[in-house]
């Protein structure tokens, strides 16, 4: 099974600061790789795969990037509603799904 | 676009068994070459994917549960459904129902099971 890790763990971040979060895979995943935000009390929502196509809807300040066993989600400017815990998940060698531990971002 | 809801009892006793159904509303589960999945978070925690069936039939679960769950589908109901034996504490989770295979764009909003006496 592949381990996804994330760093950091928590990160506090102004409104208006570009933010960089990142994943590493315990092995090579090519760019099967993909981001979900999600929210106190809800469902995880997909933002990105492949690993920087952004899903309907997501605007365009998200973005990602990397291969092989680093990746990068990039937010350019965080918006006020963009304060919530990021996966990554990996898809290479699945079943099963893996996802990273998550990264909090919480208001500085 | 398709609408997911899962349902079941909030509380199961130690040793039973925790069974969820997720209703599919939009969309036909009959529908060919979607994955229905079940996805769970431990309070506080990750995501942990359980398993999945696909065109009605084929099923894959997590190596770490396979010995304990099922996961089923009724397409008169449009529905399809997670069976977990033998459950602890370690599987209060909030449970999430959702479509997708390598990547999950649609999930229902998720339950809460605890599992205490």
């Amino acid at each position: 099974e592949i381990v996804m890790t994330q760093s950091p763990a928590t990160l506090s971040v102004s409104p208006g600061e570009r933010v960089t979060l990142s994943c590493r895979a315990s092995q090579y995943i090519s760019s099967n790789l993909a981001w979900y935000q999600q929210k106190p009390g809800q469902a995880p929502r997909l933002l990105i795969y492949g690993p920087s196509t952004r899903a309907t809807g997501i605007p365009a300040r998200f973005s990602g990037s990397g291969s092989g066993t680093e990746f990068t989600l990039t937010i350019s400017s965080l918006q006020s509603e963009d304060f919530a815990v990021y996966y990554c998940q990996q898809y290479h060698d699945w079943p099963p799904l893996t996802f990273g531990g998550g990264t909090k971002v919480e208001i500085k | 676009q398709v609408q997911l809801q899962e349902s079941g009892p909030g509380l199961v006793k130690p040793s039973q068994t925790l069974s969820l159904t997720c209703t599919v509303s939009r969309g036909s589960i009959n529908s060919g070459g979607y994955y229905w999945t079940w996805i769970r978070q431990h309070p506080g925690k990750g995501l942990e994917w359980i398993g999945y069936i696909y065109n009605s039939g084929s099923t894959y679960y997590n190596p770490s549960l396979e010995s304990r769950v099922t996961i089923s589908v009724d397409t008169s109901k449009n529905q399809f459904s997670l069976r977990l034996i033998s459950v602890t504490a370690a599987d209060t989770a909030v449970y999430y129902c959702a479509r997708g295979g390598t990547t999950v764009a649609y999930w229902g909003q998720g339950t809460l099971v605890t599992v205490s006496s």
